[in-house]
């Protein structure tokens, strides 16, 4: 039973373009939601976070956005840049548990 | 210096060998964690410890086995290895609390059985 779903396995996108990644997941119990970043040969690295109670989270190009009736959360990256190729994982921590759960992963890749 | 290691990065083993990963970590957390990452699948988690006497099973233990030996310390074992166990396997840590509960990674252990 997958509770963190990300349905697009790639992405391309223009450089300087939007890039938006989506995950869908199942459990209300989920408090905060996690992006991370990953590139070849190196271990997943946090990039931004959000709290179930916010719909909103912004730092620099990035902006997360959460959608709580449609268990739906977006990461938004813009402008697109070429060091923003990686496949990106979205997690999720359920309040109780203390873990996390995370998503299959999208492949981004930025074309010049 | 990395505050998250993992050795091997990369090893090649046998059906039937046991073989161990091992972690450790200079961020003083008491959290540890071991996942496997495949294609399509994801980050799955293997075991995870929240301190030196606590151990627990993620969603895919069978097959491993793992070792706190200290806080900074955390090793995965594979009794007996499998072809369907080659994978890339990470480690991460944490600390505790009721936040946002951010994991940081090592960088990753390729494991090929033949």
């Amino acid at each position: 039973d997958q509770q963190v779903k990300q349905n697009s396995p790639s992405l391309s996108v223009q450089e300087g373009r939007i890039s938006i990644l989506n995950c869908d997941y199942t459990n209300s119990m989920f408090d905060y939601f996690l992006w991370y970043k990953k590139y070849p040969a190196e271990g997943p690295t946090f990039l931004i976070s959000i709290s179930s109670i916010k719909d909103k989270n912004e730092d620099g190009r990035f902006t997360v956005f959460l959608n709580k009736s449609a268990k739906h959360l977006s990461l938004h990256i813009v402008p697109s840049q070429p060091g923003d190729s990686a496949v990106y994982f979205c997690a999720a921590k359920n309040q109780g548990a203390q873990k996390l759960v995370f998503g299959q992963g999208t492949r981004l890749t930025i074309n010049p | 210096d990395a505050d998250v290691t993992q050795t091997p990065r990369n090893r090649i083993t046998k059906t039937g060998k046991r073989i161990m990963l091992e972690c450790s970590q200079t961020k003083g957390h008491d959290r540890m964690y071991w996942y496997r990452q495949d294609p399509g699948l994801g980050l799955r988690l293997i075991y995870y410890s929240f301190d030196v006497k606590d151990i627990n099973k993620g969603e895919i233990s069978d097959g491993y086995s793992v070792s706190r030996q200290a806080q900074a310390k955390f090793s995965l074992s594979l009794e007996s290895a499998i072809p369907n166990q080659t994978a890339l396997y990470f480690c991460a840590t944490s600390e505790p609390g009721t936040g946002i509960g951010e994991q940081f990674f090592g960088p990753g252990t390729r494991l090929t059985v033949l």
